[in-house]
């Protein structure tokens, strides 16, 4: 199993500004991702943290607005850039140790874009 | 493109009652079909998970039922109980390439009454 540790757990943000979010794993794991949930809705997957290399994004995300740092196998940041209210939703890190398994959330950060 | 289509959005059920929510998939490589539950406030947990090779997987008071000609999968939960009360995700991912993402559902809030 991992513990996932999300900081902020949320923030009150002014637009224009930005915003990082830190996950960090009690043990190393291969994948990391990134979730965008809006209240009540689904989870919309922003991009997969490449230990060493680029994040891969999904469609409709960009590197610009979301970048992404992975240096290690138990740590990475999501950074919202330039922030609109649009941007306000919560958050979520997930990690999985190998493919076909189960996937761990962190709690989330909940953003608020005023 | 939604490759996993979960419904009903909303169920409300009586304690003791029975649960069923499901789920279909467009994608034949899909082969690891989980479910998620989670709490306001919180992030996803797994609750149960299947793969094709099975038509049904039981936990407790927790069963998928997997139809693999259909496309489609289900979660019954037993004698439902209010605190069973959360949203439930459906998910899907395949393991071909190094595409280890999960595509959720929309998700169903489930609501046990006493």
């Amino acid at each position: 199993s991992a513990v996932i540790s999300q900081k902020p757990s949320r923030d009150i943000c002014q637009r224009g500004t930005s915003l990082t979010i830190q996950c960090q794993v009690d043990s190393q794991v291969t994948m990391m991702f990134w979730y965008r949930q809006q209240p009540g809705q689904s989870l919309t997957l922003i991009a997969t943290a490449n230990q060493g290399s680029e994040a891969t994004y999904e469609s409709g995300f960009v590197i610009d607005k979301f970048p992404i740092s992975r240096p290690n196998l138990t740590f990475s940041t999501l950074t919202v850039s330039n922030m609109s209210p649009e941007d306000s939703s919560i958050y979520l890190c997930s990690v999985r140790f190998a493919v076909n398994t189960e996937a761990f959330f962190g709690q989330g950060t909940r953003l608020t874009v005023v | 493109q939604q490759q996993v289509k979960q419904s009903p959005q909303s169920l409300i059920v009586q304690k003791g009652g029975i649960s069923i929510i499901n789920c279909a998939y467009e994608n034949t490589a899909f082969d690891y079909f989980p479910w998620y539950q989670q709490f306001p406030g919180k992030g996803p947990a797994l609750l149960i998970a299947i793969r094709p090779d099975v038509s049904e997987k039981k936990e407790g008071r927790f069963t998928i039922s997997f139809n693999k000609s259909a496309k489609q999968f289900s979660l019954h939960i037993m004698d439902s109980q209010p605190g069973d009360s959360a949203t439930y995700f459906c998910a899907a991912s395949y393991s071909g390439g190094s595409n280890y993402k999960l595509t959720f559902g929309k998700g169903t809030l489930l609501t046990v009454n006493p």
